[in-house]
């Protein structure tokens, strides 16, 4: 079974809008971290955001924002007053474990800005 | 600047040679990673390693191996490549703490013909 399912394979977003990306993920354990990544078309892997499962508040970074909904099991990513930018494919990813070792990533979504 | 370089940027084998892919860090991470990436499959996981000379399979390791035998670098090693092996492969690296982003190199696009 998929640990990481992102359904939206591609989308477009108006610039200056906002977007959510949405993530579910599957573990049995207590203790894990949920990780956005950015690939523009460059290639280079850029990290966004981090919500650890015993963080209290939802994550944020600049207009990057975690929506953690964790009897949900869901990790979604919200951008704000989208940018041309913002063009990229977008990847959520999960470590299981206290420490662990092991980031297991989702199949990712495309997003397209339109001016 | 944190630093996960990757010898070759492109690549292009033939069927049944064997492949050396490599991969050096600069921060003393404990944990070095190997994935592959295609289209519609995201980032699918290979090989990690978490000690010099440590290693432990990732969910598609088949017709893959690996050599850490320094903590910097880290070898993705092809035995015998094959047309589906071609993908682009990214290596990373992270520090052994929970919170830790993955760092990773800038990818090597292997082609097999």
């Amino acid at each position: 079974a998929q640990k990481i399912t992102q359904t939206q394979p591609g989308m477009f977003v108006q610039e200056k809008e906002a977007v959510t990306l949405d993530c579910t993920y599957d573990t049995s354990d207590q203790s894990y971290g949920l990780f956005w990544y950015k690939q523009p078309s460059s290639g280079e892997m850029i990290f966004l955001i981090y919500q650890g499962s015993y963080d209290e508040q939802n994550a944020t970074e600049g207009r990057y924002s975690l929506n953690f909904q964790k009897a949900r099991k869901s990790a979604n990513l919200v951008i704000s007053a989208s940018q041309l930018g913002d063009s990229a494919m977008y990847f959520c990813a999960m470590r299981e474990g206290a420490a662990g070792n092991k980031l297991t990533f989702g199949g990712g979504t495309r997003v397209l800005v339109k001016p | 600047d944190v630093k996960v370089t990757q010898s070759s940027r492109y690549l292009v084998k033939r069927t049944g040679e064997k492949v050396f892919l490599e991969c050096v860090q600069d921060m003393d991470h404990e944990n070095m990673f190997w994935y592959r990436q295609d289209p519609g499959l995201g980032l699918r996981l290979i090989y990690f390693s978490y000690d010099v000379k440590m290693k432990e399979k990732g969910d598609i390791p088949e017709g893959y191996s690996v050599s850490r035998e320094k903590k910097e670098r880290f070898s993705l090693i092809l035995e015998s490549a094959s047309t589906n092996q071609t993908s682009m492969y990214l290596c990373a690296s992270r520090a052994w703490v929970a919170n830790e982003k993955l760092f990773f190199g800038s990818g090597t696009q292997l082609s097999v013909l």
